[in-house]
């Protein structure tokens, strides 16, 4: 099963919002509400950010928000800041019962 | 609170086996399952495989199945994974990671992570 399709890089300046998109199919993204979002700064273990779509776990920032529409999730941050430079990266369950991700998106605070 | 420590790097053959320990803390162990997913050099996470801390029921990617296997010793209590037929593609960051008790879906917190590389 190939990954789910993220944009390579995404880039922003401190302040702004910025927004990544998460590519599936109705075989995944779009018939199920376990999709979550994991921040990956390098040399460390992903990170949860989002699961169930939009929920955002109580030790995450606000400023990390998570959308679905179709066959398509989206993590939209806020108000960028330097650390929020890291990889991100798009998951979700699966017909088959097993959790795929996506590629990987680059963010680079400006 | 909660924590999951992982076994130190391993070196192996191809061809041979490796195993990797995930001890959990800090929280109740049958309340949860455990995925374990993996990173190659510069690629993205691959999920493998999910254990039940309740009922020892496993979930396996199909990439795997047939030289996978993960377990757990509730009394310790630590999911420990087995891979074998090892291949240089197999080379990666292995992870553990809590999950939700029912079904892999997500994981809100993970391991360090284990260095497995595979070389002759």
């Amino acid at each position: 099963q190939s990954a789910l399709i993220q944009p390579a890089s995404v880039s922003g300046s401190p302040g702004q919002s910025i927004t990544i998109s998460c590519s599936g199919a109705t075989s995944d993204i779009g018939d199920y509400v376990f999709v979550c979002w994991y921040q990956q700064h390098p040399g460390q273990a992903p990170k949860l950010l989002i699961s169930d779509v939009s929920d955002r776990p109580s030790w995450i920032s606000p400023r990390f928000s998570g959308s679905k529409s179709g066959d398509t999730a989206s993590l939209t941050i806020s108000a960028l800041q330097t650390e929020d430079e890291a990889h991100y990266y798009c998951a979700s369950y699966t017909a088959t019962g097993a959790p795929l991700f996506g590629g990987g998106t680059l963010l680079t605070v400006l | 609170q909660v924590h999951l420590e992982q076994s130190g790097p391993e070196v192996k053959n191809p061809g041979a086996s490796v195993r990797v320990s995930c001890k959990t803390s800090g929280y109740t162990f049958s309340r949860y399952g455990v995925s374990w997913v993996r990173q190659a050099p510069g690629q993205g996470p691959e999920w493998m495989a999910w254990i039940s801390g309740k009922h020892g029921k496993t979930m396996y990617g199909q990439k795997f199945q047939g030289r996978l296997t993960v377990a757990t010793d509730s009394s310790t209590p630590t999911v420990y994974m087995d891979l074998r037929g090892l291949k240089s593609d197999d080379t990666a960051v292995y992870y553990c990671g809590r999950d939700l008790m029912g079904s892999p879906s997500f994981l809100d917190h993970w391991g360090q992570g284990t260095l497995v590389t595979v070389s002759s």
